[in-house]
């Protein structure tokens, strides 16, 4: 199985609302990560955890808070968006072995617009 | 941090035509994937190739890392082939790996 699951699929939230993101994987793999992705552009790495704890931070604004509460969960929180965050979020994970093979599954992404 | 290029950005073929879709890092990497986005924004894993030669079907991929290229062949291309591809390689920091994409291949393939 290389599923990866990410709920909602679609998300619109103003720009005073809280609301989150998650993300799950059954893979037994020990990093997750969170990208980015604008229309018609890569996706662009946001976090990585490895081992339940924050590894890379790509000098994400504050308003995206990323909690891993388990090796098969993450969430991100989403807080005080500006309408420019509106993208598509995608969540990946991988075994975690950077010298060696570490294939990283990505799910289906969510569709966020912040009006 | 690392460049990732590929050519051609855009790319129009008939069906049943054959096509080189091209990926140029700036710098040694672990590892090199190819992924396909379909227009849902679903990734889909094409081929995991850090060095030399693999093939799934009607697609095939040579990674040559001492000249920090890749290459993506799709043979006797079908309209399911449309969307678009890209390529990322693995980079270490600190102890932690990411991937940083391409600026990937728009493909359509048209009747």
């Amino acid at each position: 199985d290389t599923e990866v699951t990410q709920t909602p699929k679609h998300l619109v939230m103003g720009m005073t609302n809280k609301k989150s993101l998650k993300c799950e994987q059954h893979m037994g793999h020990r990093a997750m990560y969170w990208y980015k992705q604008k229309a018609k552009k890569p996706p662009e790495l946001m976090f990585v955890y490895s081992y339940e704890k924050l590894s890379i931070n790509e000098s994400v604004p504050s308003r995206f808070s990323p909690e891993c509460p388990n090796s098969s969960l993450l969430n991100l929180h989403l807080h005080a968006l500006q309408p420019e965050d509106s993208a598509l979020y995608l969540c990946a994970s991988s075994r975690d072995s950077p010298s060696s093979y570490n294939e990283q599954f990505f799910g289906p992404g969510t569709r966020l617009t912040v009006l | 941090g690392i460049q990732v290029e590929q050519s051609p950005p855009d790319l129009i073929l008939q069906e049943g035509a054959n096509s080189t879709l091209r990926c140029n890092f700036s710098d040694s990497v672990n590892n090199l994937q190819w992924f396909h986005q379909n227009p849902w924004g679903q990734l889909i894993n094409l081929f995991y190739i850090p060095s030399g030669t693999k093939q799934n079907g009607r697609l095939s991929a040579t990674t040559v890392a001492t000249e920090r290229y890749s290459l993506l062949y799709i043979s006797s291309s079908q309209t399911t082939d449309s969307g678009v591809y890209f390529c990322a390689v693995e980079s270490l920091t600190g102890t932690a790996s990411k991937l940083t994409f391409g600026t990937g291949t728009r493909l359509q393939v048209t009747l």
